[in-house]
Parts: C-alpha cells; sequence; structure tokens
C-alpha cells in the first residue's frame, strides 16, 4: 500500500493570500497524483487529476505540480468559498490510497 | 448529467453483512468504472473496489475479501456488500464513477451523496 503524508494538518490564512498544500508518498507514483476538495457534509470534488490538469469547471486559480513523490497544490488567491478540506489521491498499482487531509481554515 | 444516489440500511449489527446500492442516471453502467470509497473519521478516506466495464473486478486488498461489488444492468444499478462488519465500518459511503475518457481510471469525478452506515448492536 503507498501511504501518502500530507503537510501541513490544517493552514489558517485569509483571503486573498496564496496557499500551497504538499502531499509526500512512500513511493513514486509517477504522474497519477490527483487532488479533491470537501467541504462539510458534502462528498469530495475532483480539482486536480494526473498532478497539473485541472478538471472541467475548476478556476486557474488551482494548479498542480510535482512528480515522484513530492506534490503540491497551489491556491493562487483564496476565495471565500475554497476554505475546506483538500485530499491527494494516488493511483498507481492500482490500489488507490488517500492522504489524510489538510484543512484550510480562515485566519 | 451523470447522477449517482446510494441507498441501503443506516444501521448494521455487529458480525453481519452491511448491503448498499448506487442508484445511476444519465449514463450506462456498461461503461466506465464504478467503485465504492468510504469515509470514517478515524481512517479518512479508504477506497473499498471498482467494478470494470470489463465486468471484472479490483478490491482493496486490506479488506481482507469482505467486500463484494455486483450490478443489474437492468435496473442500472450496482451494489456493495461488506460482510463481518464491525464497529471500525462504519462510515460514510460513497458510490464513485472515474471520468471517462481522458482521465486514468482512478480519478474519481462524478460522486453519490454519500450514505452514513453505522456498525451497532
Amino acid at each position: 500500500e503507498i501511504v501518502l503524508t500530507q503537510s501541513p494538518a490544517t493552514l489558517s490564512l485569509s483571503p486573498g493570500e496564496r496557499a500551497t498544500l504538499s502531499c509526500r508518498t512512500s513511493q513514486s507514483v509517477s504522474d497519477y497524483l490527483g487532488w479533491y476538495q470537501q467541504k462539510p457534509g458534502r462528498a469530495p470534488r475532483l480539482l486536480i487529476y494526473g498532478t497539473s490538469k485541472r478538471a472541467p469547471g475548476v478556476p486557474a486559480r488551482f494548479s498542480g505540480s510535482g512528480s515522484g513523490t513530492d506534490f503540491t497544490l497551489t491556491i493562487s488567491s483564496l476565495e471565500p468559498e475554497d476554505f475546506a478540506v483538500y485530499y491527494c489521491q494516488q493511483r498507481n498499482n492500482n490500489w488507490p490510497t488517500f492522504g489524510g487531509g489538510t484543512k484550510v481554515e480562515v485566519k | 448529467q451523470v447522477q449517482l444516489q446510494e441507498s441501503g440500511p443506516g444501521l448494521v449489527k455487529p458480525s453481519e453483512t452491511l448491503s448498499l446500492t448506487c442508484s445511476v442516471s444519465g449514463a450506462s453502467i456498461t461503461w466506465n468504472y464504478w467503485c465504492w470509497i468510504r469515509q470514517s473519521p478515524g481512517q479518512g478516506l479508504e477506497w473499498i473496489g471498482c467494478l470494470f466495464d470489463s465486468g471484472s473486478f479490483n478490491y482493496n486488498p486490506s479488506l481482507k475479501s469482505r467486500a463484494t461489488i455486483s450490478k443489474d444492468t437492468s435496473k442500472n444499478q450496482f451494489s456493495l456488500k461488506l460482510s463481518s462488519v464491525t464497529a471500525v465500518d462504519t462510515a460514510v459511503y460513497y458510490c464513485a464513477r472515474e471520468g471517462g475518457g481522458g482521465y486514468s481510471g482512478y480519478d474519481f469525478v462524478y460522486w453519490g451523496q454519500g450514505i452514513l452506515v453505522t456498525v451497532s448492536s
């Protein structure tokens, strides 16, 4: 099983600030890394797939980067609706696993 | 558009079998990957398994063969059975589908709203 470690656990920022979220995998996952946003009481929403591809309808302020074992989700300028929990997910070896999540909260 | 809706009992007794159904509209379950994912406070998001358009399956090995996914194409539904449940199986269960063309098989684009299943006597 590939373990995903997200950091930080909580990120306290103000609207308009830049958010940088990290996801480290226990072994290389090539570019099979995605990011989800989840709001309370809702299902996760796919934001980024294949490390850096934005899903349809996802604003351009969301971007993904990285390779191998280190990946980053960047939100260039936080909007009020961006405060949520973010999860990374890999699909290498046909055994998808998720990270523990980073909560982006209002400072 | 593609819509998924979970249904089933919200309470299951320990050692019994959890049974859930996902009803699909806007797409045929004969194509794409159709999957189950759960989320519990203690264990976060956990992939359970997928039904492939080829008719084959892939399950999370950590569930030790307790999970079974089946389909009813006449009703455009797929189902999950999880046997020998314990309290650790208490979670919100989601059905989900990958995105299709351009995505890998495990990019979960479409999700149901989720159903809370509690394991308790």
